[in-house]
């Protein structure tokens, strides 16, 4: 079956630390992979995607991720957490167990990152 | 802002109660999606419409309605709900790209059923 884990709900980072918070994947053949981001009343936010090529992706504000194929893992990073970044993150993998041409995306259950000042 | 808006943000109605939830994205693309965000649960894909095609999530009771006039208006028509319907509900578009398309969320809609 196809699925995405995020097996933290909540990751506590100090201000100026780094910080990662975890995804892994299961599904059939070549993954596209996505972060989002949530903050509190709003929608989600577009982050970064792997397709293909470097497996270190760099995205929006300060954010990359390295996809790991042997490790089925899609880990979010960023070197020096700010406040500003406590918010649900969400981890995405494409569905690819039908022949439509829409992105029909399996979402983790979000992990709650929480930067102290 | 992503170019996505919902209306309304909020919306609290009876069980018995007939409301719509609207969608408009302002980007030009080709495909909208509404989601079920529930706490403590993964998004769920509760229907997506393009030009090629409208796919609907077959565990979505029939209660819940969608319309889509056209590639920038998506609309979710609501009857008869249950409180278990009450999460927010978020609407997303994309310009399909074979997959690769990257989704823009709106706001989304805090619906509570009484």
């Amino acid at each position: 079956a196809q699925s995405v884990a995020q097996p933290e709900d909540q990751v506590n980072v100090a201000e100026g630390n780094p910080l990662t918070v975890k995804c892994t994947y299961s599904v059939s053949g070549n993954p596209y992979l996505f972060w989002y981001v949530q903050y509190p009343n709003r929608g989600l936010q577009f982050l970064l995607k792997y397709i293909t090529g470097d497996n270190l992706v760099k995205g929006s504000y300060g954010f990359e991720a390295e996809f790991n194929k042997s490790q089925t893992s899609f880990h979010l990073k960023k070197p020096s957490a700010l406040v500003s970044d406590s918010a649900l993150y969400f981890c995405a993998v494409r569905r690819v167990d039908y022949g439509g041409a829409t992105n029909k995306l399996i979402f983790g259950t979000g992990t709650l990152l929480a930067v102290q000042p | 802002e992503t170019g996505v808006t919902q209306t309304p943000r909020h919306l609290v109605m009876g069980m018995t109660n007939k409301k719509s939830l609207k969608c408009e994205q302002h980007l030009g693309h080709n495909a909208m999606y509404w989601y079920k965000q529930s706490a403590k649960k993964p998004l769920e894909l509760m229907f997506v419409y393009s030009l090629e095609e409208r796919v609907e999530n077959n565990s979505v009771p029939s209660r819940f309605s969608p319309e889509c006039p056209n590639s920038s208006h998506l609309f979710l028509h609501l009857h008869t709900l249950q409180p278990e319907d009450s999460a927010l509900y978020l609407c997303a578009s994309s310009q399909v790209e074979g997959g690769t398309d990257t989704q823009y969320f709106g706001p989304g809609t805090r619906l509570t059923v009484l």
